[in-house]
């Protein structure tokens, strides 16, 4: 069964470090999200790609965070300079499309902790 | 604003049934996701409902009434391994997941 990749599993620095997530989607699908999600509290989305194009970053901290998707396959999540508040799991996900229907499949996340 | 309501926390015992419940108010609607998602795991999808009515799926069953902005996933013959968190997400006018923030679920034996 095809599975959404991310690595790394687990993720320790210290603030103000550089970090950077990394995702393959399931082959084939269009839609690639990034998500955030603290303890106790549902997921939150920081951006969508579709194919390359970011499609939605509203929630993302622009000043910290970046988000690409060069080639519309894999992508790479980065956070300069980490703050403590990042702390927090790190969640991707891909769809085939954004349709009725379409439903969202789940890596199997990054653990980040900020010290 | 957009909201999904779900009970913080619910108890249940071996071999019983559960009734989780989701109450929603967002900007249109586009299908309503029900998640399972294991301690320290990623969420792993469980339901879709888009028509009133209720979706059978093994042991699991998922309703809905979109005319009540409400959903409830069903889960019967509770085994130990479902102790877990289920999250009610439902998808806007622009086709955007607004997740609720889960409902953990605790099997005594």
């Amino acid at each position: 069964e095809a599975e959404v990749a991310q690595s790394p599993r687990y993720k320790i620095t210290e603030k103000s470090q550089a970090v950077a997530f990394w995702c393959d989607p399931i082959s084939g699908h269009a839609t690639l999200y990034w998500y955030r999600q603290i303890l106790g509290q549902g997921p939150e989305l920081l951006v969508q790609f579709q194919d390359e194009s970011v499609v939605d970053d509203s929630q993302l901290p622009k000043d910290r965070f970046s988000a690409e998707r060069l080639k519309g396959v894999d992508s790479t999540l980065k956070i300069q300079p980490a703050e403590l508040g990042d702390s927090a799991m790190y969640l991707c996900a891909s769809s085939l499309g954004t349709g009725d229907q379409e439903t969202q499949y789940f890596g199997p996340g990054t653990r980040l902790l900020v010290l | 604003g957009q909201n999904i309501d779900q009970p913080t926390e619910m108890t249940a015992t071996e071999g019983a049934i559960v009734q989780i419940n989701c109450t929603y108010q967002t900007s249109g609607f586009n299908g309503l996701f029900w998640y399972q998602q294991h301690a320290g795991e990623a969420p792993t999808f469980l339901s879709y409902n888009v028509l009133d009515g209720l979706e059978e799926k093994g042991r699991f069953s998922s309703f809905l009434s979109r005319s009540k902005g409400y959903s409830y996933l069903l889960l019967k013959e509770l085994q130990m391994k479902d102790s877990a968190s289920y999250l009610c997400a439902v998808r806007d006018s622009n086709y955007q997941l607004i997740w609720g923030a889960g409902t953990k679920l605790i099997i005594k034996p």
